[in-house]
């Protein structure tokens, strides 16, 4: 069964303070990595997908990176319009195209 | 590019009748969508996954005479709730996978439901 574990549940920084959120998985042949950001009340919103280990993608101040076990999204400098949960998802390849979700990571930044 | 959109965005309805919520890729054609709902404070749980022109495949755990999905064309997918009750209220969402290199599933912004 695949399993994705993010931490912490919940992170709180001051605005420009760079941190990282971890998403932990377990997957049998891992087809692709999704991170999301949400919104409080809306969907989600796509961030990137990474497919192998090494691998690396930025947006802005964001930046995703994956290992064979897990994948770190960096916020660098953030600003109040960063709060929000981010969400990551595996895809596993014998699974069609289903997404398994973790539990998400709330991120509050305070000005 | 890449936008998918839900109606209605929050419904409000009495136990025992049923709610029909819509789901559009607006700029590109889906072949796959996904239903999922979500409550409060928690994560995305996958309910079913719609193909166009064929049946649902649902999670384990989803009654499918419940939760009735429809997928008529490479557009628009439908999930009904029948005979509704205070424990379906939550919010349901729709992804849409887009064709093209990697695969990348976009998601609709949410229909809030509400029994009473």
């Amino acid at each position: 069964e695949d399993q994705v574990t993010q931490s912490p549940e919940a992170l709180r920084l001051q605005e420009g303070e760079s941190s990282s959120l971890n998403c932990s998985y377990t997957v049998s042949g891992l087809r692709g990595l999704f991170w999301y950001r949400q919104d409080p009340g809306k969907g989600p919103e796509f961030l990137f997908t990474l497919y192998s280990a090494g691998e690396e993608k930025e947006k802005e101040r964001l930046k995703a990176t994956l290992t064979k076990k897990e994948s770190f999204l960096h916020i660098t400098a953030p600003k109040p319009e960063d709060s929000a949960t981010y969400l990551c998802a595996v895809q596993r390849k014998a699974a069609g195209n289903k997404l398994t979700f973790g539990g998400g990571t709330r991120v509050l930044v305070k000005p | 590019g890449a936008v998918v959109s839900q109606h209605p965005s929050w419904v409000i309805c009495k136990s025992g009748t049923s709610v029909k919520i819509e789901c559009r890729s607006l700029d590109f054609q889906a072949t796959t969508m996904f239903w999922y709902r979500q409550f409060p404070k928690q994560s995305l749980m996958l309910m079913a996954t719609s193909n166009e022109g064929s049946k649902a495949t649902y999670e384990q755990g989803v009654e499918k005479d419940k939760f009735l999905i429809n997928h008529a064309s490479l557009t628009l997918s439908t999930l009904t709730v029948t005979s509704a009750h205070p424990e379906d209220s939550s919010f349901y969402i729709c992804s849409a996978e887009a064709a093209g290199p990697g695969p990348k599933q976009y998601f609709g912004p949410g229909t809030r439901l509400t029994v009473t």
